[in-house]
């Protein structure tokens, strides 16, 4: 298993600022995402943080609005950016280890924008 | 595009009574997993299934997997308020990429 350590828990921030997301794993991972859900809704995938090189986005994200860095194999961060109220949910970090293992998830962080 | 869709979104339940969760998908996948969701909470992983016709057990919930079918159940025996949480299926895309269903709000009344 993968212990994932998400900071900050939540945050309430200003309209117009930007976040940034850290997620730790006590472990090399293969694979580290992110992932948004909104309120009351389901969970969508944002993109795959690429160790090394520049994240692989879903469609309907864009690296200028969430850029993520992947310096090495146990640490990712998600930015957002130029934030509106309509940023508000919880963001959550997944990391996967290999073919016969799952997804393990943070804990997430829950922002407020006002 | 995989498309995962779980049914129903929401269900009330007596307690004592036994239901199941249907999650259908798009395209072919031999990763599928169950989470369990409390209010303001992360995510729970229940179960893992990693080929057709995997069927796993825990307490009350039992998960199965058809691929062929593209279906996933979860099924709740003799439900309990305790089991009264929000209930995802994901569907691996690849390497560990999940595309979720919409959730099943379960509400188990006393």
């Amino acid at each position: 298993s993968a212990v994932i350590s998400q900071k900050p828990s939540r945050d309430i921030c200003q309209r117009g600022t930007s976040l940034t997301i850290q997620c730790q794993v006590d472990s090399q991972v293969t694979m580290m995402f992110w992932y948004r859900q909104q309120p009351g809704q389901s969970l969508t995938l944002i993109a795959t943080a690429n160790q090394g090189s520049e994240a692989t986005y879903e469609s309907g994200f864009v690296i200028d609005k969430f850029p993520i860095s992947r310096p090495n194999l146990t640490f990712s961060t998600l930015t957002v950016s130029n934030m509106s109220p309509e940023d508000s949910s919880i963001y959550l970090c997944s990391v996967w280890t290999g073919q016969n293992t799952e997804a393990f998830f943070g804990q997430g962080t829950r922002l407020t924008v006002v | 595009e995989l498309k995962v869709e779980q049914n129903p979104l929401f269900l009330s339940m007596q307690e004592g009574k036994n239901y199941t969760i249907y999650c259908n998908y798009s395209t072919t996948s031999d990763r599928l997993y169950w989470y369990r969701q409390d209010p303001g909470k992360s995510l729970e992983s229940l179960f893992v299934l990693l080929s057709n016709g995997a069927v796993k057990q825990e307490g009350r919930l039992m998960a199965s997997l058809d691929t062929k079918a593209r279906l996933s159940t979860l099924h709740i025996t003799a439900a309990v308020h305790d089991l009264s949480a929000t209930y995802f299926c994901a569907v691996d895309k690849g390497s560990g990429a999940l595309t979720f269903g919409g959730g099943t709000r379960l509400m188990v009344k006393p």
